[in-house]
């Protein structure tokens, strides 16, 4: 069992641009959720992804999207880059109101 | 709106002694609560959880007490181990929501 597979690891974007995040979650699980992480806070919850829908959003702007595709596997899209979306993007997968686990995460870094 | 708050944002303890980290929360309607465990260029590994309806979980080294009326959570680590070394995120959530909220963290350190 892989766990949640998050690619890419590591990326450079510039500010305007538009980035497509990507997650695998781990075998059985159905929930996927996105989290940003700023350095030197915790984890803030994006959204929840469940049979495809956006299920829960936390407090982000509309530029912040996503999909789940029927395979579970989810994207996130962050539209008109600014620098203060660089952060550590964390993926989370999950079966019900069990615990989430996590990806090791993508680095985003807005120039 | 930090509804879960880790005020000390790092702790040092010796090997073999216990290591106590503290989390406290806001939202009453808060129920089920976790503990994750990072290490650098990892995503958190879960390490412990518990539902509201008790006060205390134990799982090997690792037990969780909550107060509910105290809106108050801790993590202790007995005893601890070098390889402890982490930093530690309390996180809560509702049954009528899905999102987790986390605090700040505390980086633990335990030296030998």
């Amino acid at each position: 069992d892989a766990g949640v597979t998050q690619s890419p690891t590591h990326l450079i974007k510039t500010r305007g641009q538009q980035v497509t995040l990507r997650c695998s979650p781990k075998s059985g699980h159905d929930t996927v959720s996105w989290y940003q992480q700023a350095l030197g806070q915790g984890p803030q919850f994006i959204f929840q992804y469940y049979e495809e829908e956006e299920r829960q959003r936390g407090n982000f702007p509309d530029r912040f999207s996503g999909h789940q595709f029927p395979n579970y596997s989810s994207e996130l899209n962050v539209n008109a880059l600014l620098l203060g979306d660089s952060a550590l993007y964390l993926c989370a997968s999950s079966f019900g109101q069990i615990e989430a686990f996590f990806g090791q995460g993508t680095r985003l870094t807005v120039v | 709106d930090q509804q879960v708050k880790q005020n000390s944002p790092s702790l040092s303890v010796q090997e073999g002694r216990i290591s106590i980290l503290n989390c406290d929360y806001t939202n009453s309607m808060f129920d089920y609560f976790l503990w994750y465990k990072k290490y650098p260029a990892e995503g958190p590994t879960f390490l412990i959880s518990i539902s509201s309806i008790k006060d205390k979980n134990e799982d090997g080294r690792f037990t969780v007490f909550l107060n509910k009326s105290a809106k108050h959570l801790s993590l202790h680590i007995v005893p601890s181990q070098p390889g402890d070394s982490a930093v530690y995120f309390c996180a809560a959530s509702d049954s009528n929501n899905n999102d987790m909220r986390f605090g700040a963290g505390t980086r633990l350190t335990v030296k030998p």
